[in-house]
């Protein structure tokens, strides 16, 4: 039992290629999240999912895009990378109750 | 005015001692309440619910006053072990849950020997 997965763990980017970060995760939990955490403010959620084949956009979702085409699925995509993008992005999933279970993380650069 | 609160710190504290740790929230609708632990470079983990009536894990014990809208954690006999970033987080239940939580940004506590 892996709980939430997440992949790469790293990955380096060039301003404006694109890349997709995959969470996975075997809990058979219908909410997933998308989070980003940059120094100095906390954990902010990008998009999210209230089950397969759904999507919503969170606090900052700009520059993001989601898909949940599978319930165990969640990806995030970047189809233009910037600089500023350049943070640590959790995924979470969460079964009835509000906890949340995170994955280990994905640390992005963009230079 | 972020909508969770909290101290960054950092907290250094010897061994054994004593720490609080306090935050704010600005939604009175708010219906749920966490404190998380995130360690260094790791993702954060589930340290205790917060209820009105207060309640204890151990050497950790939580208090949520919703008169004033602050969150308390309280951690007694400090290990080195404790040593972590606390992040205070807040969700809205109800109806239309979709489970979204609010994070403050965390305090930082460094236990020493």
């Amino acid at each position: 039992n892996a709980g939430v997965t997440q992949t790469p763990k790293f990955r380096v980017l060039k301003t404006g290629q694109s890349m997709t970060l995959l969470c996975a995760q075997d809990m058979n939990h219908e909410y997933m999240y998308w989070y980003r955490q940059d120094p100095g403010m906390g954990l902010r959620l990008i998009h999210y999912s209230v089950g397969e084949g759904t999507t919503a956009k969170g606090e900052v979702p700009d520059g993001y895009n989601v898909s949940r085409l599978k319930k165990q699925n969640f990806l995030l995509g970047l189809e233009s990378a910037a600089p500023s993008q350049t943070s640590v992005y959790f995924c979470a999933t969460r079964e009835n109750t509000d906890t949340q279970y995170f994955g280990p993380g994905t640390r992005l650069t963009v230079l | 005015r972020k909508e969770v609160e909290q101290d960054p710190g950092p907290f250094n504290v010897p061994e054994g001692a004593t720490v609080a740790f306090n935050c704010t929230y600005s939604n009175s609708a708010s219906q749920s309440f966490f404190w998380y632990r995130q360690d260094c470079r790791k993702e954060p983990k589930l340290l205790m619910s917060v209820y009105s009536s207060g309640n204890e894990d151990g050497r950790f014990t939580a208090q949520l006053n919703r008169a004033s809208q602050y969150i308390s954690l309280l951690i007694r006999d400090s290990k080195l072990s404790d040593s972590a970033t606390y992040l205070c987080v807040v969700g809205l239940s109800g109806s239309s849950n979709t489970g979204k939580l609010i994070f403050g940004q965390g305090t930082t506590l460094q236990v020493k020997p």
